[in-house]
This record gives structure tokens, C-alpha cells and sequence, in this order.
């Protein structure tokens, strides 16, 4: 069976400092990626989605970054953390584009 | 552009049905998906409509009317265990991205 890796759980970073996230995906092969943000009490926000290694659209302009540098492996990162990036950030696969959406447990960031 | 709207928030009593609804217009249509959110995890897969009609999955339903862009989800039975998120989401016609609405807030009361 397909699972999705998804860590750290929770994180405080303060203001400027570096991000990285990291998803892995186990049990399937060329799996559709992608990266959510929720800030508190809001709906899901599309970042990134990826469907093969190296090829990443963005959803969003903001000072976020997406790799995919293997076939289950998608990072999500950012050089310079602002106030405004703290949310609860989800990873999610799919197999094919008529099939639900399988999110990983989330990471909650708190930049302070 | 897409846009997905659905409540905010309901109330409902234990062992009571609940219908939350989504409307929604996209750039084009490729399935309605609902997502149930208990508070700090992750979404979870509830059920999937791509053509008009009623799915059931045990206590709780789904119905599609494409040409009103217009779900609704129905929990039937409720329990305190079903107090949650419930998220509408679309895909549209680039088909390797859902659009999700803003979610609906219920609160199940004994």
C-alpha cells in the first residue's frame, strides 16, 4: 500500500531564517506531488504541484520554492522566512489526476 | 478562476442529518471531491462525483448537479466524532490541480 511521509511535524523558525520540508511518497512510482499551506481557520492553498522529477509549477508567487529532485521525494523551501509563511503546510500525492488527493500528516510553522 | 464557496460554519445535534452545501464555478469541470479535517491533522478523503447524482458511502452521501455547479454532503446519524471540517474541492481543467473551498466548520451537539 501507498504512504506519504511528511516532517517535521511541527516547527518554530525565527524571521529570515532558512525553510526545508521534506515529502517522500512509498509504494507507487511517478506519483503526482504537490505542496498546500493553511493558515488558521482558512482553506487549503495550492504552492506547488509537480508531476515528474525536475518539473515544478508554482500556484503562487511568494518567497517559496519547490524541488523534486527524485520521483517520491518533493521539498519545499525558502531562503528568507517571513511572519506571513507560518501555517500548517501539507504534502499530498496522487496517482493519476481523476484520483482523490492523499495528504501526509502536516508540518505546523510558527515563524516568530 | 475558480471560486468554491460553502459555509462557514453548522450546528447540528447528535443522531440528526446535516446537509452542507458547495457551489462553485471553474474553468471547466474534471470531478467534486469532499474532504473531511479533524482540527491539527490532515484532510480525509470522504467521496468523489464526476457525474450528476447521489453517492453513498454508508452515513454519509454525496450529490453532484453539474449544470448548476451546485454539491452537498450529507451526514446522516450524527455523532460527536463527526465534528470537523468538511472540505469542497474541484478539479478543473488542469487536471493535476484541486481547488479547495474554504471548508465548513461543523459542530455536533449532544
Amino acid at each position: 500500500s501507498q504512504t506519504i511521509h511528511q516532517w517535521p511535524a511541527t516547527l518554530v523558525q525565527p524571521v529570515g531564517s532558512p525553510l526545508s520540508l521534506e515529502c517522500t511518497v512509498e509504494g507507487t512510482s511517478n506519483p503526482n506531488l504537490y505542496w498546500y499551506r493553511q493558515a488558521a481557520g482558512r482553506g487549503l492553498q495550492l504552492l506547488f504541484y509537480s508531476v515528474g522529477i525536475g518539473q515544478i509549477s508554482s500556484e503562487v508567487p511568494q518567497n517559496l520554492s519547490a524541488s523534486r529532485p527524485q520521483d517520491r521525494q518533493f521539498i519545499l523551501s525558502s531562503k528568507k522566512l517571513l511572519l506571513s509563511d507560518s501555517g500548517f503546510y501539507l504534502c499530498a500525492w496522487t496517482r493519476v489526476s481523476d484520483s482523490p488527493l492523499h495528504f501526509g500528516n502536516g508540518t505546523r510553522l510558527t515563524v516568530t | 478562476g475558480q471560486n468554491i464557496d460553502q459555509p462557514t460554519e453548522m450546528t447540528a445535534t447528535e443522531g440528526a442529518i446535516v446537509q452542507i452545501n458547495c457551489t462553485y464555478q471553474t474553468s471547466g469541470f474534471n470531478g467534486l471531491f469532499w474532504y473531511q479535517q479533524h482540527a491539527g491533522e490532515a484532510p480525509t478523503f470522504l467521496s468523489y462525483n464526476v457525474l450528476d447524482g447521489l453517492e453513498e458511502k454508508g452515513r454519509f452521501s454525496s450529490f453532484l448537479s453539474r449544470s448548476k455547479g451546485y454539491s452537498y454532503l450529507l451526514l446522516k446519524e450524527l455523532q460527536m466524532k463527526d465534528s470537523a471540517s468538511y472540505l469542497c474541492a474541484v478539479m478543473g481543467n488542469a487536471g493535476n490541480m484541486l481547488t479547495f473551498g474554504g471548508g465548513t466548520r461543523l459542530m455536533v451537539k449532544p
